[in-house]
Protein backbone atom coordinates (compact mmCIF):
# COMPACT_ATOMS: atom_id res chain seq x y z
CA UNK A 1 0.00 0.00 0.00
CA UNK A 2 1.21 3.35 -0.69
CA UNK A 3 2.29 5.31 2.24
CA UNK A 4 3.26 9.42 2.53
CA UNK A 5 5.13 10.65 5.38
CA UNK A 6 5.75 14.17 6.43
CA UNK A 7 8.43 14.28 8.81
CA UNK A 8 7.77 18.24 9.99
CA UNK A 9 4.65 18.66 12.06
CA UNK A 10 5.20 22.53 12.24
CA UNK A 11 7.54 24.62 10.64
CA UNK A 12 8.00 28.25 10.52
CA UNK A 13 9.65 30.93 8.77
CA UNK A 14 10.13 34.67 8.10
CA UNK A 15 7.59 36.56 5.99
CA UNK A 16 9.75 36.98 2.58
CA UNK A 17 12.10 34.52 3.32
CA UNK A 18 11.91 31.07 2.05
CA UNK A 19 10.88 28.02 3.17
CA UNK A 20 11.28 24.00 2.08
CA UNK A 21 8.47 21.65 3.41
CA UNK A 22 9.70 17.75 3.00
CA UNK A 23 7.43 15.31 1.65
CA UNK A 24 8.26 11.57 1.07
CA UNK A 25 6.47 8.77 0.06
CA UNK A 26 6.26 4.39 -0.81
CA UNK A 27 5.05 3.40 -3.93
CA UNK A 28 5.78 0.26 -5.81
CA UNK A 29 3.88 2.31 -9.06
CA UNK A 30 5.84 3.56 -12.00
CA UNK A 31 3.46 6.37 -13.00
CA UNK A 32 1.76 8.19 -10.51
CA UNK A 33 0.65 12.63 -9.30
CA UNK A 34 1.95 14.02 -6.41
CA UNK A 35 -0.10 17.21 -4.99
CA UNK A 36 0.34 19.77 -2.40
CA UNK A 37 -2.50 20.74 -1.18
CA UNK A 38 -3.15 23.99 1.64
CA UNK A 39 -5.72 24.38 4.23
CA UNK A 40 -6.22 27.99 5.89
CA UNK A 41 -7.44 27.97 9.78
CA UNK A 42 -11.02 26.67 9.31
CA UNK A 43 -11.28 26.82 5.27
CA UNK A 44 -11.21 24.25 2.72
CA UNK A 45 -8.23 22.65 1.25
CA UNK A 46 -6.90 23.95 -1.56
CA UNK A 47 -4.24 22.81 -4.37
CA UNK A 48 -1.26 24.32 -4.52
CA UNK A 49 1.01 22.22 -6.88
CA UNK A 50 1.14 19.17 -8.52
CA UNK A 51 3.53 16.84 -10.57
CA UNK A 52 3.61 13.93 -12.39
CA UNK A 53 5.76 11.26 -12.00
CA UNK A 54 6.60 10.45 -15.58
CA UNK A 55 7.62 14.31 -16.05
CA UNK A 56 11.14 15.25 -14.87
CA UNK A 57 10.88 18.59 -14.98
CA UNK A 58 10.11 19.80 -11.82
CA UNK A 59 6.12 21.73 -11.05
CA UNK A 60 6.46 25.32 -10.68
CA UNK A 61 3.46 27.38 -9.55
CA UNK A 62 4.30 31.45 -9.45
CA UNK A 63 6.14 31.39 -5.64
CA UNK A 64 5.51 27.23 -5.44
CA UNK A 65 8.01 24.99 -6.89
CA UNK A 66 8.59 21.21 -5.76
CA UNK A 67 11.95 19.06 -5.77
CA UNK A 68 11.07 15.85 -7.11
CA UNK A 69 13.47 13.61 -6.73
CA UNK A 70 11.63 10.16 -7.92
CA UNK A 71 14.58 7.52 -7.42
CA UNK A 72 14.55 9.04 -3.83
CA UNK A 73 10.52 9.51 -3.68
CA UNK A 74 11.18 12.54 -2.04
CA UNK A 75 8.53 15.81 -2.64
CA UNK A 76 9.40 18.75 -1.67
CA UNK A 77 7.82 22.05 -1.88
CA UNK A 78 9.24 25.10 -1.40
CA UNK A 79 7.69 28.45 -0.73
CA UNK A 80 9.85 31.26 -1.58
CA UNK A 81 8.91 34.98 -0.83
CA UNK A 82 6.92 33.97 2.36
CA UNK A 83 3.42 35.83 2.91
CA UNK A 84 1.53 36.05 6.18
CA UNK A 85 -1.68 34.64 3.52
CA UNK A 86 0.89 31.10 3.39
CA UNK A 87 0.10 30.61 7.21
CA UNK A 88 -1.65 26.98 6.71
CA UNK A 89 -1.79 23.34 6.86
CA UNK A 90 0.27 21.64 4.24
CA UNK A 91 -0.90 18.09 2.70
CA UNK A 92 1.32 16.15 0.81
CA UNK A 93 -0.49 13.87 -1.37
CA UNK A 94 -0.48 10.46 -3.95
CA UNK A 95 -2.50 9.22 -6.72
CA UNK A 96 -1.99 6.56 -8.71
CA UNK A 97 -1.97 7.10 -12.57
CA UNK A 98 -3.58 4.06 -13.70
CA UNK A 99 -5.01 0.84 -11.84
CA UNK A 100 -8.47 2.42 -11.48
CA UNK A 101 -7.87 4.00 -8.29
CA UNK A 102 -8.59 7.76 -7.40
CA UNK A 103 -8.14 8.19 -3.86
CA UNK A 104 -5.40 10.30 -2.33
CA UNK A 105 -3.07 9.03 0.17
CA UNK A 106 -2.42 12.04 2.29
CA UNK A 107 0.43 12.65 4.54
CA UNK A 108 -0.26 13.94 7.95
CA UNK A 109 0.38 17.29 7.62
CA UNK A 110 3.16 20.27 8.47
CA UNK A 111 1.43 23.47 10.14
CA UNK A 112 3.61 26.47 8.37
CA UNK A 113 3.53 29.94 10.63
CA UNK A 114 4.90 32.95 8.93
CA UNK A 115 5.90 35.41 11.24
CA UNK A 116 5.98 38.97 10.29
CA UNK B 1 -14.56 30.39 -9.14
CA UNK B 2 -16.84 27.44 -8.18
CA UNK B 3 -16.71 25.77 -5.07
CA UNK B 4 -17.66 22.66 -3.61
CA UNK B 5 -19.97 23.07 -0.52
CA UNK B 6 -20.93 21.49 2.33
CA UNK B 7 -23.63 21.47 5.04
CA UNK B 8 -23.64 21.21 7.93
CA UNK B 9 -20.08 22.95 8.77
CA UNK B 10 -20.75 21.26 12.62
CA UNK B 11 -23.53 18.56 13.53
CA UNK B 12 -23.50 17.17 17.17
CA UNK B 13 -24.85 13.84 17.02
CA UNK B 14 -25.84 11.34 19.87
CA UNK B 15 -24.25 7.69 19.50
CA UNK B 16 -26.77 5.72 17.90
CA UNK B 17 -28.28 7.92 15.80
CA UNK B 18 -28.10 8.46 12.23
CA UNK B 19 -26.34 11.50 10.23
CA UNK B 20 -26.49 12.87 6.71
CA UNK B 21 -23.89 14.96 5.86
CA UNK B 22 -24.60 16.75 2.74
CA UNK B 23 -22.23 18.33 0.05
CA UNK B 24 -22.40 20.12 -3.32
CA UNK B 25 -19.68 19.45 -6.04
CA UNK B 26 -19.12 22.00 -8.53
CA UNK B 27 -21.25 21.35 -11.39
CA UNK B 28 -19.65 20.02 -14.10
CA UNK B 29 -17.62 17.74 -12.30
CA UNK B 30 -18.52 13.46 -12.76
CA UNK B 31 -16.04 12.41 -9.88
CA UNK B 32 -17.31 12.34 -6.29
CA UNK B 33 -15.65 11.59 -3.32
CA UNK B 34 -15.71 11.64 0.54
CA UNK B 35 -12.43 11.68 3.18
CA UNK B 36 -12.49 12.04 6.78
CA UNK B 37 -9.83 13.42 8.90
CA UNK B 38 -9.74 12.49 13.26
CA UNK B 39 -8.22 14.88 15.45
CA UNK B 40 -4.54 14.72 15.10
CA UNK B 41 -4.39 12.10 12.11
CA UNK B 42 -4.25 11.79 8.66
CA UNK B 43 -7.17 12.61 6.24
CA UNK B 44 -8.08 8.91 4.75
CA UNK B 45 -10.19 8.18 1.86
CA UNK B 46 -13.79 6.94 2.61
CA UNK B 47 -15.33 6.46 -0.98
CA UNK B 48 -15.23 7.26 -4.26
CA UNK B 49 -18.42 8.18 -6.57
CA UNK B 50 -19.00 8.15 -10.34
CA UNK B 51 -21.81 7.45 -12.51
CA UNK B 52 -24.24 6.57 -9.91
CA UNK B 53 -22.17 3.79 -7.94
CA UNK B 54 -19.58 3.30 -5.88
CA UNK B 55 -16.33 2.96 -7.95
CA UNK B 56 -13.92 2.61 -5.10
CA UNK B 57 -14.43 1.90 -0.99
CA UNK B 58 -11.86 1.70 1.89
CA UNK B 59 -11.69 -0.78 4.76
CA UNK B 60 -13.27 2.27 6.65
CA UNK B 61 -16.19 2.29 4.72
CA UNK B 62 -18.46 -0.45 6.39
CA UNK B 63 -22.15 -1.29 6.39
CA UNK B 64 -22.96 1.85 8.65
CA UNK B 65 -21.99 4.21 5.35
CA UNK B 66 -23.55 4.58 2.66
CA UNK B 67 -23.36 7.87 -0.18
CA UNK B 68 -26.43 9.00 -2.45
CA UNK B 69 -26.55 11.33 -5.13
CA UNK B 70 -30.50 11.94 -4.68
CA UNK B 71 -30.67 14.34 -7.81
CA UNK B 72 -28.27 16.45 -10.17
CA UNK B 73 -26.76 18.37 -7.37
CA UNK B 74 -26.62 16.69 -4.20
CA UNK B 75 -23.93 13.98 -2.69
CA UNK B 76 -24.58 12.57 0.28
CA UNK B 77 -22.80 10.60 3.12
CA UNK B 78 -25.18 8.66 5.68
CA UNK B 79 -23.94 7.25 9.16
CA UNK B 80 -26.50 4.62 9.93
CA UNK B 81 -25.77 4.07 13.39
CA UNK B 82 -23.31 6.52 15.01
CA UNK B 83 -20.08 5.45 17.05
CA UNK B 84 -17.88 7.60 19.33
CA UNK B 85 -14.91 6.30 16.99
CA UNK B 86 -17.14 8.36 14.20
CA UNK B 87 -16.14 11.77 15.28
CA UNK B 88 -14.00 13.43 12.88
CA UNK B 89 -13.99 15.90 9.85
CA UNK B 90 -15.21 14.34 7.21
CA UNK B 91 -14.63 16.20 3.63
CA UNK B 92 -16.26 15.95 0.40
CA UNK B 93 -14.72 16.82 -2.92
CA UNK B 94 -15.21 16.39 -6.33
CA UNK B 95 -13.56 16.17 -9.55
CA UNK B 96 -13.84 16.62 -13.61
CA UNK B 97 -12.57 13.72 -14.35
CA UNK B 98 -10.54 11.00 -12.50
CA UNK B 99 -6.86 9.92 -13.09
CA UNK B 100 -5.06 14.06 -13.72
CA UNK B 101 -7.64 15.86 -12.65
CA UNK B 102 -7.64 17.50 -9.60
CA UNK B 103 -10.32 16.97 -6.64
CA UNK B 104 -11.34 20.26 -5.42
CA UNK B 105 -12.54 20.26 -1.68
CA UNK B 106 -15.24 21.43 0.24
CA UNK B 107 -14.55 23.34 3.86
CA UNK B 108 -15.99 20.38 5.57
CA UNK B 109 -18.17 19.22 8.36
CA UNK B 110 -17.14 18.53 11.80
CA UNK B 111 -19.19 16.11 13.20
CA UNK B 112 -19.05 15.32 16.94
CA UNK B 113 -21.08 12.21 18.67
CA UNK B 114 -21.87 12.33 22.57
Amino acid sequence: AQTVTQSQPEMSVQEAETVTLSCTYDTSESDYYLFWYKQPPSRQMILVIRQEAYKQQNATENRFSVNFQKAAKSFSLKISDSQLGDAAMYFCAYRAAQGGSEKLVFGKGTKLTVNP
Amino acid sequence: EPEVTQTPSHQVTQMGQEVILRCVPISNHLYFYWYRQILGQKVEFLVSFYNNEISEKSEIFDDQFSVERPDGSNFTLKIRSTKLEDSAMYFCASSWRGSNQPQHFGDGTRLSIL
